[in-house]
């Protein structure tokens, strides 16, 4: 089967500006998480998609939003970028939610 | 606040040993458990999971449930050099239910020497 993919790879991105990131999960998950990647703070829950509904959500601004498609595959966005949202953005899917695969990432950088 | 503990290390062994790697939890509601390889530049590859007390093994890797201690660790025999990488450990709530948020510890950086 093939893996989770993501795109894009890297994007530079200048503050204030908005940025969509996309995830097609491994074939028959239906299960879609997204996390950040920091060296300060390390990997932190942004938030879970199953079957196009969002079902557990973290700690993060209401600037992070999500969304999951009929295909499973799932987008995130972050309106008005601050330099501080620089980061690795790793989107993982799991056929439930329990054991969850991570694709490579978006390396996200805010000039 | 949830929180999941792991030593930093760096925690380096000889080629051939076996690397021992430690992780607490706060949350004792906290039903499944993983642990995930990142190598520098990567993202995380699940390499084991565990749900019940007790030990689990898969080729050279055990990991080792406690949630009376809330601790669970990950055993690696016959460490190779190929196994130098960032260990995360990752705590969820969920188990047949539907909250999987996986909360990660900062990782345990090991290097085995050859």
């Amino acid at each position: 089967k093939a893996g989770v993919t993501q795109t894009p790879r890297y994007l530079i991105k200048t503050r204030g500006q908005q940025v969509t990131l996309s995830c097609s999960p491994i074939s028959g998950h239906r299960s879609v998480s997204w996390y950040q990647q920091t060296p300060g703070q390390g990997l932190q829950f942004l938030f879970e998609y199953f079957s196009e509904t969002q079902r557990n959500k973290g700690n993060f601004p209401g600037r992070f939003s999500g969304r999951q498609f009929s295909n499973s595959r799932s987008e995130m966005n972050v309106s008005t970028l601050e330099l501080g949202d620089s980061a690795l953005y790793l989107c993982a899917s799991s056929p439930r939610g329990s054991e969850q695969y991570f694709g490579p990432g978006t390396r996200l950088t805010v000039t | 606040q949830k929180e999941v503990e792991q030593n930093s290390g760096p925690l380096s062994v000889p080629e051939g040993a076996i690397a021992s790697l430690n992780c607490t939890y706060s949350d004792r509601g906290s039903q499944s458990f993983f642990w995930y390889r990142q190598y520098s530049g990567k993202s995380p590859e699940l390499i084991m999971f565990i749900y019940s007390n007790g030990d689990k093994e898969d080729g050279r890797f055990t990991a080792q449930l406690n949630k009376a201690s809330q601790y669970v660790s990950l055993l690696i025999r016959d460490s190779q050099p190929s196994d130098s990488a960032t260990y995360l450990c990752a705590v969820s709530p969920g188990s047949g239910g539907s909250n999987y948020k996986l909360t990660f510890g900062k990782g345990t950086l090991l290097t085995v020497n050859p």
